[in-house]
């Protein structure tokens, strides 16, 4: 089945630093979400990515959908201290269901 | 606009007692319904999926069982909890976008503790 890798799990970084996470899949995607989830919360959409090669950004946030189909990532400039805690990529091919990474983890030290 | 709520909140449950988590969707019709849940707060585990009244489709063998009886009413139960049950559940929603792009929105989440 549809497999995702992300990377880093975890990051550790001083505040106003910049951040890059990404995802790469195992087949072809069609859709690249990016969510972030607060501790005891459900996850919140950030951006979704629909076509190959789309550069989205919102506000600090800025996500690409990589041209081979097979990769995202995302970047945070100027990081600040509510940028804490899961980034999940979720990937889609075709009729397949969401397939979702295993988080990266992020801590700031301010 | 759509919201999702779910209750409750927390629950603490001795093993062997029933359960039953609500989802409820508002401001959209005939959405795709979607129950994970989430371990250690890492990594997402689909359970159960529904694209209708009535329908459900399981992803994993399990002690739970998911019902749809209304279009935007989605019920996770279980007759036994276990140990194991315990667990962060998210609920989530969709409709599926333009080339079938589902982009899936999710709910506060249960945090459920089997004692």
């Amino acid at each position: 089945g549809q497999q995702l890798n992300q990377s880093p799990q975890s990051m550790f970084i001083q505040e106003g630093e910049d951040v890059s996470m990404n995802c790469t899949s195992s087949s072809i995607f069609n859709t690249w979400l990016w969510y972030k989830q607060d501790p005891g919360e459900g996850p919140v959409l950030l951006i979704a990515l629909y076509k190959a090669g789309e550069l989205t950004s919102n506000g600090r946030l800025t996500a690409q959908f990589g041209i081979t189909r097979k990769d995202s990532f995302l970047n945070i400039s100027a990081s600040i201290p509510s940028d804490v805690g899961i980034y999940f990529c979720a990937g889609q091919g075709g009729a397949q269901k969401l397939v979702f990474g295993q988080g990266t983890r992020l801590t700031i030290n301010p | 606009s759509q919201t999702i709520h779910q209750w409750p909140a927390t629950l603490v449950q001795p093993v062997g007692s029933p359960l039953s988590l609500e989802c409820t969707v508002e401001g959209t019709s005939n959405p795709n319904l979607y129950w994970y849940r989430q371990a250690a707060g890492r990594g997402l585990q689909l359970l159960f999926y529904s694209v209708g009244i009535g329908q459900i489709s399981s992803e994993v063998p399990q002690n739970l069982s998911a019902s749809r009886p209304q279009d935007r009413q989605f019920i996770l139960s279980s007759k036994k909890l276990l140990l194991s049950d315990s667990g962060f559940y998210l609920c989530a929603w969709s409709v599926l976008g333009l080339a079938g792009a589902d982009t899936q929105y999710f709910g506060p989440g249960t945090r459920l503790t089997v004692l």
